[in-house]
């Protein structure tokens, strides 16, 4: 069975602490992995990753894969209060479907 | 911009009920997908399409059917609606396999009294 699992599942830091959040995954005929914000509507597009080793970045967060581990992290530097969200990964599968992590609740105080 | 649109964003229905949740995009995407999202539990796929006509199960079809008549729409259906089936449905498209990111709706918040 396909399964993409995310730690933690949920995390308070103070404004302008680094946070890493975790992915692994086990599914049939990977392809990518995908990571997505989610505030109050409908999930959006970070990055996503198909080669391992290589690092992403936007800004003040990146992410890399590592294909022999099956895992993925999501690092955001100097965190602001906007970074507060619902953080989603996710696999993209031979079939063209995408496997679903439980998410992770990022909180960031003032 | 790619628009994926559900056009119902509350809905309050009874048990016993059928419910239609649309889901239109304006892409030309093969692919269409329904998912429903609940606290602790992220993302689940109901069900998906890959072309006009065709429909997967995904990880928790029981409850639910799909229609896919045109390439554009994808309607989730709940034959007989029930309470655990309170939840946001979230639609989405892509193309095929591409290397591409899905687009999502924007939610169907629906619950069932």
């Amino acid at each position: 069975e396909d399964k993409v699992v995310q730690s933690p599942l949920s995390l308070v830091v103070h404004e302008g602490d680094t946070v890493t959040l975790n992915c692994s995954y086990e599914v049939t005929n990977f392809r990518s992995l995908l990571w997505y914000k989610q505030e109050k509507k409908a999930p959006t597009f970070l990055f996503m990753l198909t080669s391992s080793g290589i690092e992403k970045k936007s800004g003040r967060l990146s992410s890399i894969l590592d294909k022999k581990e099956l895992s993925s992290i999501l690092n955001i530097t100097a965190t602001q209060t906007g970074d507060s969200a619902i953080y989603l990964c996710a696999a993209f599968q031979g079939a063209q479907k995408l496997v679903f992590g439980q998410g992770t609740r990022l909180t960031i105080n003032p | 911009d790619v628009k994926v649109t559900q056009s119902s964003r509350y809905l309050v229905k009874r048990t016993g009920e059928k419910v239609f949740l649309e889901c239109v995009q304006d892409m030309d995407h093969e692919n269409m997908f329904w998912y429903r999202q609940d606290p602790g539990l992220g993302l689940r796929l109901i069900y998906f399409s890959y072309d006009v006509k065709m429909k997967e199960k995904g990880d928790i079809p029981e409850g639910y059917s799909v229609s896919r008549e045109k390439k554009e729409r994808f309607s989730l259906i709940l034959e007989s609606a029930s309470t655990n089936q309170t939840s946001m449905y979230l639609c989405a498209s892509s193309p095929p396999w591409t290397g591409n990111t899905i687009y999502f709706g924007e939610g169907s918040w629906l619950t069932v009294v």
